[in-house]
C-alpha cells in the first residue's frame, strides 16, 4: 500500500522566518494523465481543514502567496517564506487520486 | 454562503451501526463527487469514501470497505454515511467534503465506538 511520509512531524518557528516541509509518497505520484495529484491542507487549531494547494503547486483562491508547493514523483515541498502567527496549525499532505492518503501530519508551532 | 454541515454522529456500541447525514447549500450539489473523510482522536486525517456526481459509484478505504455505505439524494442534496459493524478503530470526527474546485468541508460530527 501506498504510504505518504512527512517531516518533520513537528516544526518550532520562528515568525517571520521561511519553514518546509517535506512529503514524500512510496510510490511516484506522477499519472498516466501527465498530472501529479499531490494536494497540501492546512489545519488550524479548533478548525476543519482546508486546501492550500492541489497539484503540487497551484494554490487555491485566497490563499497567501507566501505559501508555495514544489516537487515531483515521490518528493515534495511545501514552503512558507515567512511564517506569521496564523499559520500556526498542522499541515497534511495527501495524494489525491484512488486511494486517496494522507501523510501523519507537521505541526508547526511558534 | 457554501455550506456543508454535517449531523448524526453519538455513542454505539462495537457492531453496532450508525447513519451519518451531510446537508449542503450554496452550490449545485449534482454536480460534485462528495467526500467522507474522518479524524481519529488527536491523529492524522483518514480518507473514508467518495461517491461520484450522480451516485453511480463509490470508492472505500480498505478500512471500512464490508462494513461502510455511502449513498446521496442529489434533489435533497444530501450525503449519507451507513456505518455498520462499527470497531473502536471508527471513533473518530467525520467530515464531509467536497474536493473539486473549491474545497469546503463541514464541520464534523464526532462518533464514538464504546462498550
Amino acid at each position: 500500500d501506498l504510504v505518504m511520509t512527512q517531516s518533520p512531524l513537528s516544526l518550532p518557528v520562528t515568525l517571520g522566518q521561511p519553514v518546509s516541509i517535506s512529503c514524500r509518497s512510496s510510490q511516484s505520484l506522477d499519472n498516466v494523465d501527465g498530472k501529479t495529484y499531490l494536494i497540501w491542507f492546512q489545519q488550524r487549531p479548533g478548525q476543519s481543514p482546508r486546501r492550500l494547494i492541489s497539484k503540487v503547486s497551484k494554490r487555491d483562491s485566497g490563499v497567501p502567496d507566501r505559501f508555495s508547493g514544489s516537487g515531483s514523483g515521490t518528493n515534495f515541498t511545501l514552503q512558507i517564506s515567512t511564517v506569521e502567527a496564523e499559520d500556526v496549525g498542522t499541515y497534511y499532505c495527501m495524494k489525491g487520486s484512488l486511494p486517496f492518503t494522507f501523510g501523519q501530519g507537521t505541526k508547526l508551532e511558534i | 454562503d457554501v455550506k456543508l454541515v454535517e449531523s448524526g454522529g453519538g455513542v454505539v456500541r462495537p457492531g453496532g451501526s450508525l447513519t451519518l447525514s451531510c446537508a449542503a447549500s450554496g452550490f449545485s450539489f449534482g454536480d460534485y463527487a462528495m467526500h467522507w473523510i474522518r479524524q481519529s482522536p488527536g491523529k492524522t486525517l483518514e480518507w473514508v469514501c467518495l461517491m461520484s456526481e450522480d451516485g453511480d459509484s463509490a470508492h472505500y478505504a480498505d478500512s471500512v470497505k464490508g462494513r461502510f455505505t455511502i449513498s446521496r439524494d442529489n434533489n435533497k442534496k444530501s450525503l449519507f454515511l451507513e456505518m455498520k459493524s462499527v470497531v473502536h478503530e471508527d471513533t473518530a470526527i467525520y467530515y464531509c467534503v467536497k474536493m473539486r474546485g473549491g474545497d469546503v468541508w463541514g464541520q464534523g460530527t464526532a462518533v464514538t465506538v464504546s462498550s
